[in-house]
């Protein structure tokens, strides 16, 4: 079955400085797909990236930054220098390509918050 | 511009009383999905359906009915049966293995 696990559920830093959310799945599936999302305190839920099991490159955009590593089965995301508008929560998701439609799982949540 | 609406923004529900939620999307995406978040905890998933005239349950559809007549239209009904239904309630929709896309939320309050 598929899971996702982010094991820190509150995070607080001072502005400027770098943070990791980390972020753990579960999954039988080969293809699968893996997702971040950040939730301000207006409740709507932003895209930030996706990520393919087959392409284990990192990515950088901007402060941001993801590590994808498939043999720890990890989805790690670093914001550099961070600011206060990054105050949100955080979910990681999973999508298996063989199990379409109800596949999105999505794990609990690290709630961010960066003090001025 | 394309996206996901959903209305009312806020809604107030009194007890026994069955209310509809309302989602749109003109992203020409196939799958759309209802989720449920209660103050401080992650997503469950509702409802979700694939293509037109077709849904499916969630981990969580007990209380709660969808119909899905059009491709743009996913509307979830609050029924009575639902016994806490105070929630803010989100509205996705996906276009194959992509990514979801959420619309704004509607926050209903059983008064």
């Amino acid at each position: 079955a598929q899971k996702v696990t982010q094991a820190q559920t509150e995070i607080s830093v001072v502005e400027k400085e770098d943070v990791t959310l980390d972020c753990v799945y579960e999954t039988r599936d080969t293809t699968y797909y893996l997702f971040w999302y950040k939730q301000p305190p207006s409740g709507e839920l932003v895209f930030l990236i996706r990520r393919n099991s087959f392409d284990e490159q990192n990515e950088i955009s901007g402060r941001y930054s993801w590590n994808f590593q498939k043999s720890t089965s990890s989805f790690n995301f670093t914001i550099t220098a961070s600011q206060v508008v990054d105050s949100a929560v955080y979910f990681c998701a999973l999508s298996e390509r063989d199990n379409y439609g109800q596949n999105f799982v999505f794990g609990p949540g690290t709630r961010l918050s960066v003090l001025p | 511009d394309g996206g996901i609406t959903q209305s009312p923004k806020y809604l107030f529900r009194k007890e026994g009383q069955n209310v509809t939620l309302s989602c749109e999307q003109n992203l020409n995406h196939d799958a759309m999905y209802w989720y449920r978040q209660d103050p401080g905890q992650g997503l469950r998933l509702i409802y979700y359906s694939q293509i037109v005239n077709d849904f499916q349950k969630g981990d969580i559809a007990e209380g709660y009915s969808v119909s899905r007549e059009k491709k743009e239209s996913f509307p979830l009904t609050v029924t009575s049966a639902q016994k806490n239904p105070t929630a803010f309630y989100l509205c996705a929709s996906r276009l194959g293995y992509n990514e979801q896309f959420f619309g704004p939320g509607t926050r209903l309050t059983v008064l």
